[in-house]
């Protein structure tokens, strides 16, 4: 059965660093999402991405979050400078059509990303 | 403020038992899910729907827009049905955003 692949499972990293976690959607889905979770709360939208370019992003995605599909396969969230507060499980989601329409969301099994 | 109740938050449940989690909101929405959270973290889709029933073997979600509150049972459950159970919407009008709910922790013991 088809599913959403992501990498690193988990990635320990110095405040202050760059972190990309990497995903590979289902291959027939068109729209892409990142969402991530901190220990204890719900989950939160941070974006979703279509025909190449982000359709919707949330107040968390500011300019420290950058998101793109540099080989058609693979969907990255980078993360610039890593806070404290970045520390969180961060999923990725693909769907045939809009999650908000008649889209079923298909997760991977998340990053768990901690900074120290 | 766009957001989604769930009840009970935490529900403990002997195995065979029927259950239900309710799930209400407050605005318009195009689209409401239903997800699972595994222990381990991961998250799978078990409904996603805008009016009506659906089943899904031991599973029925339904949903009444008009009163905007939609509910999960669960028959014959099993403790393998132990998860987190989490309500989402779509907000009408096209968005993306998928809104989530804190989730109900179910426990089905033997």
């Amino acid at each position: 059965e088809p599913e959403v692949t992501q990498t690193p499972s988990h990635q320990v990293t110095q405040m202050g660093q760059e972190v990309i976690l990497r995903c590979v959607p289902i291959s027939n889905h068109l729209y892409f999402y990142w969402y991530r979770q901190i220990l204890g709360q719900k989950v939160e939208f941070l974006v979703s991405f279509y025909n190449n370019e982000i359709s919707e992003k949330s107040e968390i995605f500011d300019d420290q979050f950058s998101v793109e599909r540099p080989d058609g396969s693979n969907f990255t969230l980078k993360i610039r400078s890593t806070k404290l507060e970045d520390s969180a499980m961060y999923f990725c989601a693909s769907s045939v059509s809009l999650a908000g329409r008649t889209g079923e969301l298909f997760f991977g099994e998340g990053s768990r990303l901690t900074v120290l | 403020k766009n957001e989604v109740e769930q009840s009970p938050q935490n529900l403990t449940a002997q195995e065979g038992e029927f259950i239900t989690i309710n799930c209400s909101y407050s605005v318009g929405i195009s689209a409401l899910h239903w997800l699972q959270q595994h222990p381990g973290g991961g998250i799978v889709s078990l409904f996603m729907l805008s009016s009506g029933k659906k089943k899904h073997g031991r599973l029925i979600a339904t949903i009444n827009i008009q009163e905007k509150h939609s509910s999960l049972h669960i028959t014959a459950s099993h403790p393998r049905d132990s998860a987190v159970y989490i309500c989402a919407f779509a907000l009408s009008g096209g968005y993306q955003k998928v809104t989530f709910g804190i989730g109900t922790k179910l426990q089905v013991i033997p």
